[in-house]
């Protein structure tokens, strides 16, 4: 099982231009997430999808939207990147249950905005 | 709110040293998360606490779940150079268990 995949791996954008994140599951989970991390803030989570059709906002949503294309898929897009979107971000999934609240995490994607 | 305070920020040990670091929090957790993150990857889960006072091990790992339901610490054992990474406490707000709050993180450096 591949898990969660995430792509691309790498990206650099100039101010102001758009770009979605792909994010995949296999595990049949029916919640997913992208949060994004910076130097000493942990993680923050953008946007979650509690099951498909579903979306809300969670800590830190402005500048961000998102797709839940179905049970597989999650995507995240920055309409107009701003520098202070310079992040690595993550998109993960679980099951959410009260019990079993473990997250599976892709391996990131490092976004720079010029 | 739900913030999660980690300490220390960075440890820098031998190898063969034990370590210990804990989360702290204002409000009250029904479940604390232990993960651990190695470079270039996500993190991935090492410990699920789900009851106050709760003492749980998973090999060289002992994490427990405070009496107050807000606090949680991390201890390793007899540290290995495998152990270097970066160890996060998390949490699910008490109303939202979509809502997962991850502190600030630990670095972990050990030297051989």
């Amino acid at each position: 099982n591949a898990g969660v995949t995430q792509t691309p791996k790498f990206q650099v954008l100039k101010t102001g231009q758009s770009m979605t994140l792909q994010c995949a599951q296999d595990m049949n989970h029916n919640s997913m997430y992208w949060y994004r991390q910076d130097p000493g803030m942990g993680l923050r989570l953008i946007y979650y999808s509690a099951s498909e059709g579903t979306t809300d906002k969670g800590e830190v949503p402005n500048g961000y939207n998102v797709s839940r294309l179905n049970k597989r898929e999650f995507s995240l897009r920055l309409e107009s990147a701003a520098p202070s979107q310079t992040s690595v971000y993550f998109c993960a999934s679980s099951e959410a249950d009260a019990g079993n609240e473990k997250l599976f995490f892709g391996s990131g994607t490092q976004l720079s905005v010029l | 709110g739900q913030q999660l305070n980690q300490s220390p920020q960075s440890m820098f040990i031998q190898e063969g040293e034990d370590v210990s670091m804990n989360c702290t929090s204002s409000s009250i957790f029904n479940t604390w998360l232990w993960y651990k993150q190695d470079p270039g990857e996500g993190p991935v889960l090492l410990i699920a606490l789900y009851k106050a006072g709760e003492l749980t091990s998973n090999g060289r790992l002992t994490a427990q779940f405070g009496i107050t339901r807000k606090d949680s610490f991390l201890n390793i054992s007899a540290s290995i150079p495998s152990d270097v990474g970066i160890y996060f406490c998390a949490g699910p707000t008490p109303y939202n268990n979509n809502d997962m709050r991850f502190g600030a993180g630990t670095r972990l450096t050990v030297k051989p």
